[in-house]
């Protein structure tokens, strides 16, 4: 299987807990993008990286939020003392180029997270 | 800031039946690009499709066509001759250039494809 993929599909946790996830992008792409996305709402952008460089994250992403792309190959979302507003499908994709126009962002199954 | 608004929250349609998707968006800049993803009950997103802004030729794929209208800002998407497997949520999305492609998406159509 070539496509994007991220582990675990579900997570279940207790407030006050830290979760961590992982994405495994297609191979050659080189930018990878974390969404979150809420019931009957589309994805929201919280950070994108170019290979290991973290290069924007979006003022959803509380300090709680950390992110890495280590060697510019998987990545990891890490949520430390997590709340119920947390709770949430956390859906990273990936995209080939560095151009605009080669931008088409090919997205993982994505992870649900559930915050009790 | 970009925007896009998909107003059908959700349609139902009988198989066989043509079915259309308004998206309508908001941005300043004038290069950017449009994108329809499928979510299937499985939760995954598939790619559909991508328009530039430069482009506003229309597109069709098998049952699938594009409408891409500068004029009035919007890029609507007919699934002709619906099948049961056609149901799932729907959605736009816009990037613009230069913001390392983000996408900004609507809030979803769900579909209902019944026999």
């Amino acid at each position: 299987d070539t496509g994007v993929s991220q582990n675990p599909r579900h997570k279940i946790t207790k407030r006050g807990q830290n979760v961590t996830f992982r994405c495994d992008p297609i191979s050659e792409h080189n930018r990878l993008y974390w969404y979150r996305q809420t019931l009957g709402q589309g994805p929201e952008f919280l950070t994108y990286f170019q290979n290991e460089a973290q290069l924007e994250k979006s003022r959803l992403l509380s300090d709680r939020f950390s992110a890495e792309r280590p060697k510019g190959s998987f990545s990891t979302l890490e949520i430390q003392r997590t709340e119920q507003g947390d709770s949430a499908m956390y859906l990273c994709a990936s995209s080939h180029g560095f151009r605009d126009r080669d931008n088409e962002q090919f997205f993982g199954p994505g992870t649900r997270l559930t915050v009790l | 800031a970009q925007k896009v608004t998909q107003a059908q929250t959700e349609i139902s349609v009988v198989e066989k039946e043509d079915v259309t998707l308004d998206c309508v968006y908001e941005t300043r800049d004038t290069t950017y690009y449009l994108f329809w993803y499928k979510q299937p009950p499985s939760g995954e997103l598939v790619f559909l499709i991508r328009r530039n802004s430069f482009d506003e030729q229309n597109e069709i794929s098998g049952r699938y066509s594009w409408n891409f209208q500068k004029s009035t800002s919007s890029f609507n998407f007919t699934i002709t001759a619906s099948q049961v497997v056609d149901s799932a949520v729907y959605f736009c999305a816009l990037s613009v250039s230069g913001t390392a492609s983000k996408l900004t998406f609507g809030t979803g159509t769900r579909l209902q494809v019944t026999l």
